[in-house]
């Protein structure tokens, strides 16, 4: 089982919202990713947790805040976000550092 | 400096052609891991092949196979008589293992995007 499960799949909010974007995985894996992708971008890194302590913040605006409630899960909240923050959100895990990254499908999220 | 190029942005050939996808990287470290993904248009990243920087084998699956070359910085992504089904955006992406404070998440290539035609 290689799987990332992220919830919602498709997130429409206006600016003034707060929504929360989640992930789960079961393999085991003790680091969990956050990555946005611009269409035609690649991914780029916002968050890793290493054994549920986040270890990297690429600088990301406080208006994404992370949180990682236990082995499994990782949670992205969402407040007073922009226009420009629509696009997809990947959440992807990995064994450990050394390892591949499963990715999840994705959320779609688009401010209006 | 950009850590991963993938020079090629776009490719398009005919159905049952062999195409190569280059990869060129740069990082200081010693111990590094390289990786190829894959994205169809619905959105999921797909994990190909993860190499090792003290590894330099050369790997084959069906009709997959990468030519990883230390001496260049290069990791190649060749497909066999490709097919419809391998249209998408591949990604060729770098972990360092010290990093110096920077991401020990994955650098991604700014990707190419391969159109099989019928």
């Amino acid at each position: 089982d290689t799987e990332v499960t992220q919830t919602p799949k498709h997130l429409v909010m206006g600016m003034t919202n707060k929504k929360s974007l989640k992930c789960e995985q079961h393999m085991g894996h003790r680091a969990m990713y956050w990555y946005k992708q611009k269409a035609k971008k690649p991914p780029e890194l916002m968050f890793v947790y290493s054994y549920e302590k986040l270890s990297i913040n690429e600088s990301v605006p406080s208006r994404f805040s992370p949180e990682c409630p236990n082995s499994s899960l990782l949670n992205l909240h969402l407040h007073a976000l922009q226009p420009e923050d629509s696009a997809l959100y990947l959440c992807a895990s990995s064994l450990n550092m050394e390892t591949e990254a499963f990715f999840g499908q994705g959320t779609r999220l688009t401010v209006v | 400096a950009q850590k991963v190029t993938q020079a090629q942005t776009e490719i398009s050939v005919v159905e049952k052609e062999d195409v190569t996808l280059d990869c060129v990287y740069e990082t200081r470290d010693t111990t590094y891991y390289l990786f190829w993904y894959k994205q169809p248009p619905s959105g999921e990243l797909v994990f190909l092949i993860r190499r090792n920087s003290f590894d330099e084998q050369n790997e084959i699956s069906g009709r997959y196979s990468w030519n990883f070359q230390k001496s260049t910085s290069s990791f190649n992504f060749t497909i066999t008589a490709s097919q419809v089904v391998d249209s998408a955006v591949y990604f060729c992406a770098l972990r360092e293992r010290y990093s110096g404070g920077g991401a020990d998440g994955l650098t991604f290539g700014k990707g190419t995007h391969l159109i099989i035609q019928p």
